[in-house]
């Protein structure tokens, strides 16, 4: 069946690098675009998202891009920070112009060295 | 900020028992939602909740699930007869109808830990 998977299980970054993460989704239909940041024994936590109408969106050190035509989803961390330590999640909702469920990837574990 | 809230932190039940996990959602959300998240997995979605019924479940989502919104500010889950594969920790969520371009946003509560034995 189609599903959101993540190239990368873990990433190790130095304290002040930038971290990618990359996601990748098999359903062009997905309308809508999730980063979920979840740290141990917590609920995930939104990031960022985006529509399928767009191809970049930024927001405070985060930026999204998405690529329609490789089905290819990433998250931008500028200047990694200790506290950006977590498993990172993508998701997409398949529902265009209303509520649906959440189709989540496996994670990928960002570690910060200091 | 507005936050999810879900009680209790960790629930512990011998395998057949019935339990109730317990969610507030943000006060103006409109839709709830029900995942779980087996140790080490991905977030799994159970079901969607919205004008005081269902409008979509999973597979997961079997017989021995409930949902109910008892009063205005409550969100339940109910399992009636757990197994051992019920153990997980299990979100609640909420979110807005659409006033803003994002309006799909969910918003995560800190989840239930439940430990069937």
């Amino acid at each position: 069946g189609e599903s959101v998977g993540l190239h990368l299980p873990t990433l190790s970054v130095q304290e002040g690098d930038n971290s990618i993460i990359n996601c990748a989704y098999s359903n062009s239909a997905s309308d809508y675009f999730i980063w979920y940041k979840q740290e141990s024994g917590k609920g995930p936590q939104f990031i960022i998202d985006i529509r399928s109408n767009m191809d970049k969106r930024q927001g405070q050190r985060v930026t999204v891009l998405l690529n329609k035509t490789v089905k290819h989803l990433s998250l931008q961390i500028a200047a990694t920070q200790p506290g950006d330590s977590a498993v990172y999640f993508c998701a997409e909702n398949m529902r265009r112009g209303s509520q649906g469920n959440l189709i989540f990837g496996k994670g990928t574990k960002l570690s910060v060295k200091p | 900020e507005p936050e999810v809230t879900q009680t209790p932190s960790h629930q512990v039940t011998q395998m057949g028992q019935e339990v109730i996990l317990r969610c507030v959602p943000i006060s103006n959300h409109l839709y709830f939602y029900w995942y779980r998240q087996i140790l080490g997995q991905k977030v799994e979605f159970l079901v969607s909740f919205y004008n005081n019924e269902i409008s979509e479940k999973s597979e997961i989502f079997d017989d021995q699930f409930s949902v109910e919104r008892p009063d205005g500010s409550n969100f339940t889950l109910k399992i009636r007869s757990t197994k051992l594969e019920d153990s997980a920790m299990y979100f609640c969520a909420s979110s807005a109808p659409g006033a803003t371009l994002m309006a799909d946003t969910q918003y995560f509560g800190p989840g239930t830990r439940l430990t069937v034995l």
